[in-house]
C-alpha cells in the first residue's frame, strides 16, 4: 500500500499570504496525484488532478507540482473562503490511499 | 450539474446490514467508472470500492473485502454498496464519487452509524 504523508498537518494563514502544502508518496507514483478541498460539513471538491491539472472551475490561485514521490499544492494570496481540510490522493496503485489532511485555518 | 445524491445511511447495530444508493443525474452515467469513499467522524477519507462503468471490474479496500458489494445499474442512473457484517469502525460517512483515476465528483454523503 501507498502511504501519502502530508505536511504539515495544520497550517494558521493571514488573507492574502501564499499557502505551501507538500505529500509525499512512499513509492514513486509518477503524476498520479490529486488533490481536494473540504471545507467543514461539506464534501470534498477536486482542484488538482495529475500533480499540476487545475481542475474546471477551480480559481487559479490553487496550483500543484511535483512528480515521482514528492509533490506540491499552493494557494497564492489565500482568501477567507479557502479554509479548509485538504488532502492528497494516489491513483497509482491499488488501493488507492489519501493523505490525513492539512487543516488550513484563517489567522 | 452533475448531481450525485447518497441515501440509504442510519443506525445498525454490529453485524447488522445495510444497503446505500447514489442517485447521479447531470451526465451520461453509464459512461462513469464509480467509487464510495467513507469518512469516520473527525478523521480523513478512506477509499472503499470502485466499479468500472460497465460493472466487468470491481475492486475494494481490503477492510471490506468480502463484507461489502458494490453495484450499479446503469438503467436507473444508480451506485449501489450492499454493507453485511458491520462493525463499529464501519462508523462514517460514505460518499459516492465519479471517476476512475481523480474523482472529479463527489456526493454530499449518508452518514452510516454502527453501534448497539
Amino acid at each position: 500500500e501507498i502511504v501519502l504523508t502530508q505536511s504539515p498537518d495544520f497550517q494558521s494563514v493571514t488573507p492574502k499570504e501564499k499557502v505551501t502544502i507538500t505529500c509525499r508518496a512512499s513509492q514513486s507514483i509518477d503524476s498520479n496525484l490529486h488533490w481536494y478541498q473540504q471545507k467543514p460539513d461539506q464534501s470534498p471538491k477536486l482542484l488538482i488532478k495529475y500533480a499540476s491539472q487545475s481542475f474546471s472551475g477551480v480559481p487559479s490561485r490553487f496550483s500543484g507540482s511535483g512528480s515521482g514521490t514528492d509533490f506540491t499544492l499552493t494557494i497564492n494570496s489565500l482568501e477567507a473562503e479557502d479554509a479548509a481540510t485538504y488532502y492528497c490522493h494516489q491513483s497509482s496503485s491499488l488501493p488507492r490511499t489519501f493523505g490525513q489532511g492539512t487543516k488550513v485555518e484563517i489567522k | 450539474e452533475v448531481q450525485l445524491v447518497e441515501s440509504g445511511g442510519g443506525l445498525v447495530q454490529p453485524g447488522g446490514s445495510l444497503r446505500l444508493s447514489c442517485a447521479a443525474s447531470g451526465f451520461t452515467f453509464s459512461s462513469y467508472h464509480m467509487n464510495w469513499v467513507r469518512q469516520a467522524p473527525g478523521k480523513g477519507l478512506e477509499w472503499v470500492a470502485y466499479i468500472s462503468s460497465g460493472s466487468s471490474t470491481i475492486y475494494y479496500a481490503d477492510s471490506v473485502k468480502g463484507r461489502f458489494t458494490i453495484s450499479r445499474d446503469n438503467a436507473k442512473n444508480s451506485l449501489f454498496l450492499q454493507m453485511t457484517s458491520l462493525r463499529a469502525q464501519d462508523t462514517a460517512v460514505y460518499y459516492c464519487a465519479i471517476g476512475q483515476w481523480g474523482f472529479d465528483y463527489w456526493g454530499q454523503g449518508t452518514l452510516v452509524t454502527v453501534s448497539s
